[in-house]
């Protein structure tokens, strides 16, 4: 099975700063999706970002950017100016494109904005 | 259409009683999904339907727990005989199908979860 590990349980960021959260996985598939999703507290999980594997430029959404590394089976997620709306539980999760149809999730990053 | 809709948010009950979630998902997707979520942990699969037909099981769905979408549209999980080691986050997703890329289906909505406390 895939397994997607979150090697920082916590991180914390000065407001307006940035910040990189890091997330590697182990597969050996080829085609895939990898997404970073938010789970504010006692909110649901929202998608921040997604990259299909094939892709060689990086995903970007406002403020948000991956860097993915397919060798090296990276994918960290950088937040930049960072908001006080950015504190949240971070999530890198990986699904296959052609085996199943679960995602695997990491253990995730609490990310802190300190004002 | 609010998005994914889990019924109730929280749940406590004794151990030994049986319980039972729902979820409505967005109206136009055919996916749902059951996902379980410990303190700490990030969610872990349980279950899958594709309209009303249950596709895929993990291991962690044990005989006690059953899931329906019997018209394909809402979802109901039901834990049996409830032990505290089912105390979690219960999340249900849903999607709009494809498989190859482009086809969209791409990632999950989330509903905001049913919490259970087993005591």
């Amino acid at each position: 099975a895939q397994t997607v590990t979150q090697s920082q349980p916590e991180m914390s960021v000065q407001e307006a700063e940035t910040v990189t959260l890091s997330c590697t996985y182990d597969t050996s598939e080829s085609d895939y999706y990898l997404f970073w999703y938010k789970q504010p507290p006692s909110r649901q999980m929202i998608l921040v970002i997604r990259q299909e594997a094939y892709k060689q430029q990086n995903a970007t959404e406002n403020r948000f950017s991956v860097n993915f590394q397919k060798a090296a089976k990276s994918f960290s997620l950088k937040i930049s100016d960072s908001q006080l709306g950015d504190a949240a539980m971070y999530f890198c999760a990986y699904r296959s494109l052609n085996t199943g149809n679960q995602f695997y999730f990491g253990t995730g990053t609490s990310l802190t904005v300190i004002p | 259409d609010t998005g994914v809709s889990q019924d109730p948010r929280h749940k406590i009950t004794k151990r030994g009683q049986n319980v039972t979630f729902r979820c409505d998902p967005i109206s136009e997707h055919n996916r749902l999904y059951w996902y379980r979520q410990t303190l700490g942990q990030g969610p872990e699969f349980l279950t899958y339907f594709q309209n009303e037909a249950q596709l895929e099981k993990s291991r962690l769905l044990s005989n006690r727990f059953s899931a329906e979408r019997p018209k394909g549209s809402f979802s109901t999980l039901e834990i049996q005989r409830t032990e505290q080691g089912d105390s979690a986050m219960y999340l249900c997703a849903s999607s709009l199908s494809g498989g190859g890329w482009g086809s969209g289906d791409y990632g999950y909505t989330f509903g905001s979860g049913t919490r259970l406390t087993v005591v």
